[in-house]
């Protein structure tokens, strides 16, 4: 059956240095991917969509990469902030009706 | 805009009883879905709808019903509820089926005893 995975649960990195988060998924064939922000106690927020013909894609301080071959994307933010702490999800496109998310990894930027 | 509303923002209620949890959007997108979110588990989509008059289920719609009468709004039902659907439920919408960026609503926490 078809899975996604975010790596890690929780991420902690110091204000200044680039968050990586990966997701990764199985038994998928995704024609693209995306990226949302999810504050606590809100909805998920559209951050970035990448398809699968695109190696790498950037929005300011925000790169996605999808490599189509590992079934793996990897969300960079760079010189990150503490006002980037939220949690982060992947979503692959319906197939069968559902739109999938991952789980969700929550990242905490310290100052 | 006010984009997508939901209502209420949280719920509490007893096993068995039935009760709708509202939802809108004013930007005048076809696709509208249901989705449940849960600890450690992501969200998953209920129900949903792509356009007014036609509904379809989602990956978990046991104990769901959905209507789609306008295109503005799409109300999810609960028959009965259950200690299992105690879950922070959120209302999206699209453009249209398949447009990929979905805009959600801000949630209604809901707590079944």
């Amino acid at each position: 059956s078809q899975k996604i995975e975010q790596n890690s649960e929780a991420l902690n990195i110091q204000e200044g240095k680039t968050a990586t988060l990966t997701c990764n998924y199985t038994n998928y064939s995704p024609a693209y991917l995306q990226w949302y922000r999810q504050d606590p106690g809100r909805g998920p927020v559209f951050l970035l969509l990448i398809r699968e013909n695109e190696k790498e894609k950037r929005k300011e301080r925000l790169k996605v990469t999808f490599d189509t071959t590992l079934k793996q994307s990897l969300f960079h933010i760079t010189a990150s902030q503490p006002a980037d702490s939220a949690t982060y999800l992947c979503a692959l496109p319906p197939t069968n009706n559902d739109m999938r998310f991952g789980a969700g990894t929550r990242l905490t930027v310290k100052p | 805009n006010a984009g997508v509303t939901q209502t209420p923002k949280f719920q509490v209620l007893k096993t068995g009883q039935s009760m709708t949890l509202q939802c809108a959007q004013d930007m005048n997108h076809e696709y509208m879905s249901w989705y449940r979110q849960d600890p450690g588990m992501g969200l998953r989509l209920i129900h949903y709808s792509v356009g007014a008059g036609i509904t379809d289920q989602g990956e978990v719609p046991n104990g769901y019903n959905v209507s789609r009468s306008t295109t503005e709004d799409f109300p999810l039902r609960l028959l009965s509820a259950a200690p299992s659907q105690t879950s922070v439920y959120f209302c999206a919408s699209s453009r249209e089926y398949r447009v990929p960026e979905q805009y959600f609503g801000p949630g209604t926490r809901l707590t079944v005893t």
